[in-house]
């Protein structure tokens, strides 16, 4: 099956800092970028940025760009979003997807840019003093 | 990054077909940029329901489909079910992704 299957929930202070994970599994890991999203309560979906885990070449959101810090280590098939400073208003769900390609687009190199096809389950981040 | 606009709700009873738009800001929103459709129930991940505009996943129903006319992106779902009722995000790719404020679907 194929799955990403992320960290479970923190409770952080302010001013401490925390890395997410995301694992994949059931596919080649290499072959397709992941996101992340942040989902604030009650509000709708962000994108923060993503991960060619092949290389760890990354792009940010300018909303999020020094901010987060997003990662991967492909040896162990995950990828991680991580800060170094936590604040309150950064308590929210994240979530990871996989950004779809077919087969056709993995044998000619091609991204679609369209369309993330698996999800995690969600991690909820909660900082409070 | 281009702003894509939803409307925050809409409604329908059992049976019926709804639409919901998705309008983008730029003028190529239209011919250069693809849009899925995401659908979110309370307390779950968002599910892909359509891509390149108008493409199914597999396993996704026939009653949800896409189309997009100038700058607006529509996802219609016939048939309404009760649990067809959630929320529903339109994305784009504009040097990074957007996604729409989303529309909450109420099945009267």
């Amino acid at each position: 099956e194929v799955q990403l299957v992320q960290s479970g929930a923190e409770v952080k202070k302010p001013g401490e800092s925390l890395r997410v994970s995301c694992k994949g599994s059931g596919y080649r890991f290499t072959n397709y970028w992941i996101i992340w999203v942040r989902q604030m309560p009650g509000k709708g979906l962000e994108w923060m940025g993503r991960i060619d885990p092949g290389d760890s070449f990354t792009t940010y959101s300018p909303s999020f760009q020094g901010h987060v810090t997003i990662s991967a280590d492909k040896s162990i098939t995950a990828a991680y979003l991580q800060w170094s400073s936590l604040q309150a208003s950064d308590s929210a769900m994240y979530y990871c997807a996989r950004l779809r390609r077919s087969e056709h687009d993995i044998l000619t190199g091609l991204y679609p840019l369209d369309g993330f096809d698996i999800w995690g389950q969600g991690t909820m981040v909660t900082v409070s003093s | 990054q281009s702003a894509l606009t939803q409307p925050a709700s809409v409604s329908g009873s059992p049976g019926q077909s709804i639409t919901i738009s998705c309008t983008g800001a730029s003028s190529d929103f239209g011919s250069h940029h693809l849009v899925s459709w995401f659908q979110q129930h309370p307390g779950k991940a968002p599910k892909l329901m359509i891509y390149e505009d108008s493409e199914r996943p597999s396993g996704v129903f026939s009653r949800f489909s896409g189309s997009k006319s100038g700058n607006t992106a529509s996802l219609t779902i016939s048939g309404l079910q009760a649990d067809d009722e959630a929320d529903y995000y339109c994305c784009s790719y504009a040097d990074g992704w957007v996604f729409g404020g989303g529309t909450k679907l109420t099945v009267l």
